[in-house]
């Protein structure tokens, strides 16, 4: 089957770094993307490593290594605006396509 | 973008129940999600090009349609109380759907 761990909580101050761990277990393993998801709103893509390493978007950033089955997002610059869910999600191919997430990280920045 | 309707609906248990979704223009990809408050969205089935082509681990009574106009449907038979949630498509171009644009969801509520 197909699992994705993450911490369920992560608080920082405005302007600090902060880095979300993910860790997978899938079979078929085509990719790992990350989604930012405000209360009472629509998920948003953030990012997506289909390779080793690190993809940057702006104060987002992405990595994978999947000799680990691991990929964690960087947000840097840290705004209030930042505080949400941050969800990883697998895309796994075995017996058909799927997207797997995970439970979710809620992010709560302070001033 | 993406939009779905209704965006609340009550229900009785043992009824049934039509979501519908229009993709992004262009997108031949939808998937639908179930969301429970706090976790995160669990797939259930996606459509490529009006043909379902992956499945999550949701029960038969889950169904859906792909239309050639981007529109879908998610329907749901036999309603459950474990069926409240929130139904979240999602429209992207391709099978890889990597960047998934996810419309605000229909909150669904079992009685």
């Amino acid at each position: 089957g197909q699992s994705l761990e993450q911490p369920s909580e992560v608080t920082a101050v405005e302007g600090a770094i902060v880095q979300i761990n993910c860790t997978y277990q899938t079979s078929g393993f085509y990719g790992l993307s990350w989604y930012q998801q405000h209360d009472g709103g629509a998920p948003t893509f953030l990012s997506y490593n289909a390779l080793d390493g690190l993809e940057e978007t702006g104060r987002f950033s992405s990595f994978l290594s999947r000799s680990d089955s691991y990929g964690y997002l960087l947000l840097q610059e840290l705004q209030m605006k930042d505080s949400a869910s941050y969800f990883c999600a697998v895309r796994d191919n075995t017996g058909g396509f799927k997207t797997i997430f995970g439970a979710g990280t809620r992010l709560f920045v302070k001033a | 973008g993406v939009t779905q309707s209704p965006t609340h609906l009550i229900k009785t248990r043992g009824q049934q129940v039509t979501l519908r979704c229009s993709s992004q223009s262009g997108h031949n990809t939808v998937s639908w999600y179930q969301q429970a408050l706090g976790q995160g969205p669990q797939f259930i089935f996606q459509y490529y090009r009006e043909e379902e082509n992956g499945r999550g681990n949701f029960p038969p009574r889950f169904s859906g349609l792909q239309f050639p106009n981007d529109s879908s449907e998610l329907n749901v038979n036999a309603l459950e109380l474990d069926d409240s949630a929130l139904y979240l498509c999602a429209s992207s171009f391709g099978t890889d759907n990597n960047e998934q644009f996810f419309g605000p969801g229909t909150r669904l509520t079992v009685l």
